[in-house]
């Protein structure tokens, strides 16, 4: 497998379960990202790892929670969501040195909570 | 404050010339990205401009002005796959600074 993949591609979830989404990508760079889409706003930086550690956290709720145990593995655990966390989930990678050549993105989680 | 400011929506017709604008407003500035995103897809790499002028590549050209915090998308030819949506994100002081555009959804006539 090339790229960045993301699973589930789909998770609907109740306000009192816990879930976690995967990360992986298979390119060899050393920093993760995760994002959040929701519909007609920017892209929100949720979680940077740099080689494998935590470099940003853009004042997330806790009730999400990343983790990294290697570079090319990210998580992101999820409890007690709120209907408002409704959203697309994007995982992406870049290599630090290299950032204009961008972000690669996998294709996302597409996340309900009911 | 940092924001970009791009149109919500634009539609264009088959084979036409469309321009995608995108203002923005950073503390620092490292270059800005154009992206693409079909429904339901991952965003893709389009373009990167940190100095002024037009980089051209294929059908698709993007222009930066760094003194007016000014860029553009230019799609020529255009063809229905084209239709999707087009983000804009400039570059901050770090690799981490990505401050993106709520995107500019195209939809393309035939």
């Amino acid at each position: 497998e090339t790229g960045v993949t993301q699973t589930p591609r789909h998770l609907v979830m109740g306000m009192t379960n816990k879930k976690s989404l995967k990360c992986e990508q298979h390119l060899g760079h050393n920093a993760m990202y995760w994002y959040k889409q929701s519909a007609k706003k920017p892209l929100e930086l949720m979680f940077v790892y740099s080689l494998e550690e935590r470099v940003e956290n853009n004042s997330v709720p806790s009730r999400f929670s990343p983790e990294c145990p290697n570079s090319s593995h990210l998580f992101l655990h999820l409890h007690t969501l709120q209907p408002e966390d409704s959203a697309l989930y994007l995982c992406a990678s870049s290599q630090e040195d290299q950032g204009t050549y961008g972000y690669t993105f996998g294709s996302g989680t597409r996340l309900t909570v009911v | 404050g940092q924001n970009i400011d791009q149109p919500t929506e634009m539609t264009a017709t088959e084979g036409a010339i469309v321009q995608i604008n995108c203002t923005y407003q950073t503390s620092g500035f490292n270059g800005l990205f154009w992206y693409q995103q079909h429904a339901g897809e991952a965003p893709t790499f389009l373009s990167y401009n940190v100095l002024d002028g037009l980089e051209e590549k294929g059908r698709f050209s993007s222009f930066l002005s760094r003194s007016k915090g000014y860029s553009y998308l230019l799609l020529k030819e255009l063809q229905m796959k084209d239709s999707a949506s087009y983000l804009c994100a400039a570059l901050g002081d770090s690799n981490y600074q990505l401050i993106w555009g709520a995107g500019t959804k195209l939809i393309i006539k035939p």
